[in-house]
């Protein structure tokens, strides 16, 4: 069975440009899960999304929005980009929104310069 | 109050040793579930191990083992027989009670080297 896949892996953009991340989850999955990396803050969960609909939210402001199709896979937009926004974004997936594993694609490196 | 705490930001471990990483947590609810992912270099967050509150014996899987004590809130990965590619940074995360948040934590993480 193919792992999460995310795209794209690198990504480079200028301070106020807006970017869409996409994520297609392990098939059968129904719950995406988007983190956030960075040295500083370490891994911090921006949002859930199960069934179409966004189960849970993190402490980002409203740059940050996401949306779930009906086939699961998952999209994640930033507008308004600042320079704190570089970062490694991980997409994470697990069976049903209770289930207890989630397993994680290999993330989107963006660099806003 | 963090929800997760890993005290140790960086540990070295001779290889075909053993080496334990430290995690505590922070729940009041009775229903959580308690994982370790490791990232390499690469960037992916690679799922180890998974323990439930409810689960009574310690969970392994392979060489990597949970050591749960429930009353003093510690879940530390202990890795045996260590090997080089198990250099990696280590990633000790909670998954509260589904009916109440069911988000994830994750603690700051140990970056574990292993020496030939």
């Amino acid at each position: 069975k193919a792992g999460v896949t995310q795209t794209p892996r690198y990504l480079i953009k200028t301070r106020g440009q807006q970017v869409t991340l996409s994520c297609s989850p392990i098939s059968g999955h129904r719950s995406v899960s988007w983190y956030q990396q960075t040295p500083g803050q370490g891994l911090q969960f921006l949002f859930e999304y199960f069934s179409e609909t966004q189960r849970n939210k993190g402490n980002f402001p409203g740059r940050f929005s996401g949306r779930q199709f009906s086939n699961s896979r998952s999209e994640m937009n930033v507008s308004t980009l600042e320079l704190g926004d570089s970062a490694l974004y991980l997409c994470a997936s697990r069976a049903l929104a209770g289930a207890e594993t989630q397993y994680f694609g290999p993330g989107t490196r963006l660099l806003v310069l | 109050a963090q929800k997760i705490t890993q005290t140790q930001p960086g540990m070295f471990v001779q290889e075909k040793e053993a080496v334990t990483l430290d995690c505590t947590y922070d729940t009041s609810d009775q229903s959580y579930g308690l994982f370790w992912y490791k990232q390499p270099s690469s960037g992916e967050m690679i799922f180890l191990i998974y323990q439930g509150s409810y689960d009574e014996q310690n969970a392994t899987e392979g060489r990597y083992s949970l050591n749960f004590q429930k009353a003093r809130k510690s879940a530390n990965l202990v890795i045996s027989a260590s090997q080089l590619g198990d250099s990696a940074m280590y990633f000790c995360a909670m998954r509260e009670d589904p009916n109440t948040g069911n988000q994830f934590y994750f603690g700051t993480g140990t970056s574990l080297t292993v020496i030939p």
